[in-house]
């Protein structure tokens, strides 16, 4: 079955460093990929997504791109910020026509310190 | 006003106790979905709405009742829960067959069972 692995936190930064946040996933066929948010006390927010292969996602400085040949989509950020502290999943849908429900990595919780 | 509304943000029951969590969607979407959240575990899908219809269940209590009267509502009835059951608990929609499958979530209930 398709699954997400995402590197195990927490991660802890200083203002204005930079982020990656490691993503792979196991999938069959060309499943879309995505980025989601989750700030304390909070739902998900969707961050950014990458439907084919080389498509790079960007968002509010974020950015991520989707590798099939190394089946990764990892997450980076060039200069973090304390509002960027937050709860970050990495998750795949598989065929679009499909109502099938996404798959999640386990999050990764950030803190960013001033 | 966001996109999926869950209502109420925060609810304490007693182990005895009936009560019901709401969430609505105004996005147009055909598919819902309800997820647990707890502490230091990945999401856990719970159950899956297709065109109104129950397409998903994955081995959740009978303790937990879903419903889904049209596209647009999907209540999550709880009676008897244990405290293992404090989470929060995400509502989250999504639309099938048009190449965008990405899950918009709610700000989820804070559920707290005593």
């Amino acid at each position: 079955g398709d699954s997400v692995t995402q590197m195990e936190g927490p991660v802890t930064l200083s203002e204005e460093a930079f982020l990656t946040i490691n993503c792979t996933y196991t999938a069959t066929g060309y499943p879309s990929l995505f980025w989601y948010v989750q700030y304390p006390g909070e739902g998900l927010q969707l961050l950014l997504k990458a439907t084919k292969a080389d498509d790079k996602g960007s968002n509010k400085g974020f950015e991520a791109t989707y590798r099939k040949e190394t089946t990764s989509f990892h997450l980076e950020k060039g200069s973090v910020q304390v509002s960027d502290s937050a709860v970050y999943f990495c998750a795949l849908s598989p065929h679009p026509s499909s109502a099938r429900q996404l798959t999640f990595g386990s999050g990764t919780q950030l803190t960013v310190l001033p | 006003e966001t996109g999926v509304t869950q209502t109420p943000r925060h609810l304490v029951m007693g182990m005895t106790n009936k009560k019901s969590l709401k969430c609505e969607q105004h996005l147009g979407h055909n598919a819902m979905y309800w997820y647990k959240q707890s502490a230091k575990k990945p999401l856990e899908l719970m159950f899956v709405y297709n065109f109104k219809e129950q397409t998903e269940n994955n081995s959740v209590p009978s303790r937990f009742s879903p419903e889904c009267p049209n596209s647009s509502h999907l209540f999550l009835h709880l009676h008897t829960l244990q405290p293992e059951d404090s989470a929060l608990y995400l509502c989250a929609s999504s639309q099938a067959g048009q190449g965008n499958t990405e899950a918009f979530f709610g700000q989820g209930t804070r559920l707290t069972v005593v």
